[in-house]
C-alpha cells in the first residue's frame, strides 16, 4: 500500500518570506503522479501544482514550486513571497497511474501567514 | 471553470437517520469520488465512480453507499448514520483519465448526535 507523510502539522511563515512544506511517499512502482492541493478556511478544496514522476524537471505555477527527488520519495512544495491568502491547509497526494484514481492524501500541513 | 456542487454546507442528523449527500458537476466529468476528511488522516476515499451506474469501493466504505443514475449527479448515502460518521465530506469529479486532476466540492460537514 502507498503512503503519504506530512511530518509538520503546522507552519507559521511572514508575508514575503518563503516556507517550504515537506511530503515523502512510499511506494514500490515507478509510474504515478504527486500533488499538491490547497484548502482555504472556505473549505473549498484547490489544485495548486502537479508532477509526473517521469519528469525530471520540478514543476513550478507562479511564486508555487516543487522539489522532487525522486530516489529519496520526496516532493517539497516551496512558497515564495508568501501572501495572506495563503493561509490555508496543503495537503500532498499521490496516485499510481493505474490506480482508477485513487488519490492518497497525506494529513496536511497548516499554513499561517502572518503579517 | 469546472464547478462541483454539494448540497448541503452543514448537516446535523440523528444516530439511525438516513442521510443523503448529493453532489452535482457541471463539466461532464466521467469520474466522481466521495471522501470524508477528519483532523489529522487527511482525505480518505470512501467511494468513486467512473460511469453512470457504475461504483468501485474506496478505502473506507463501510456504512456508505452511493448511487449515480445521471452523469453529473453522485449521491453518497449514510443508511443508518452513527456518531463516527460525525465529518467533512468532500466530493470531486475528474474528467476521464485515472491521473487527471480532481475538482473538489465546497464539502459538506456532517454531524450526528
Amino acid at each position: 500500500a502507498q503512503t503519504v507523510t506530512q511530518s509538520q502539522p503546522e507552519m507559521s511563515v511572514q508575508e514575503a518570506e518563503t516556507v517550504t512544506l515537506s511530503c515523502t511517499y512510499d511506494t514500490s512502482e515507478n509510474n504515478y503522479y504527486l500533488f499538491w492541493y490547497k484548502q482555504p478556511p472556505s473549505r473549498q478544496m484547490i489544485l495548486v501544482i502537479r508532477q509526473e514522476a517521469y519528469k525530471q524537471q520540478n514543476a513550478t505555477e507562479n511564486r508555487f514550486s516543487v522539489n522532487f527527488q525522486k530516489a529519496a520519495k520526496s516532493f517539497s512544495l516551496k512558497i515564495s513571497d508568501s501572501q495572506l491568502g495563503d493561509t490555508a491547509m496543503y495537503f500532498c497526494a499521490f496516485i499510481l497511474t493505474d490506480s482508477w484514481g485513487k488519490l492518497q492524501f497525506g494529513a496536511g500541513t497548516q499554513v499561517v501567514v502572518t503579517p | 471553470d469546472v464547478k462541483v456542487t454539494q448540497s448541503s454546507r452543514y448537516l446535523v442528523k440523528r444516530t439511525g437517520e438516513k442521510v443523503f449527500l448529493e453532489c452535482v458537476q457541471d463539466m461532464d466529468h466521467e469520474n466522481m469520488f466521495w471522501y470524508r476528511q477528519d483532523p489529522g488522516l487527511g482525505l480518505r476515499l470512501i467511494y468513486f465512480s467512473y460511469d453512470v451506474k457504475m461504483k468501485e469501493k474506496g478505502d473506507i466504505p463501510e456504512g456508505y453507499s452511493v448511487s449515480r443514475e445521471k452523469k453529473e449527479r453522485f449521491s453518497l448515502i449514510l443508511e443508518s448514520a452513527s456518531t463516527n460518521q460525525t465529518s467533512m465530506y468532500l466530493c470531486a469529479s475528474s474528467l476521464r483519465q485515472s491521473t487527471d486532476t480532481q475538482y473538489f466540492g465546497p464539502g459538506t460537514r456532517l454531524t450526528v448526535l
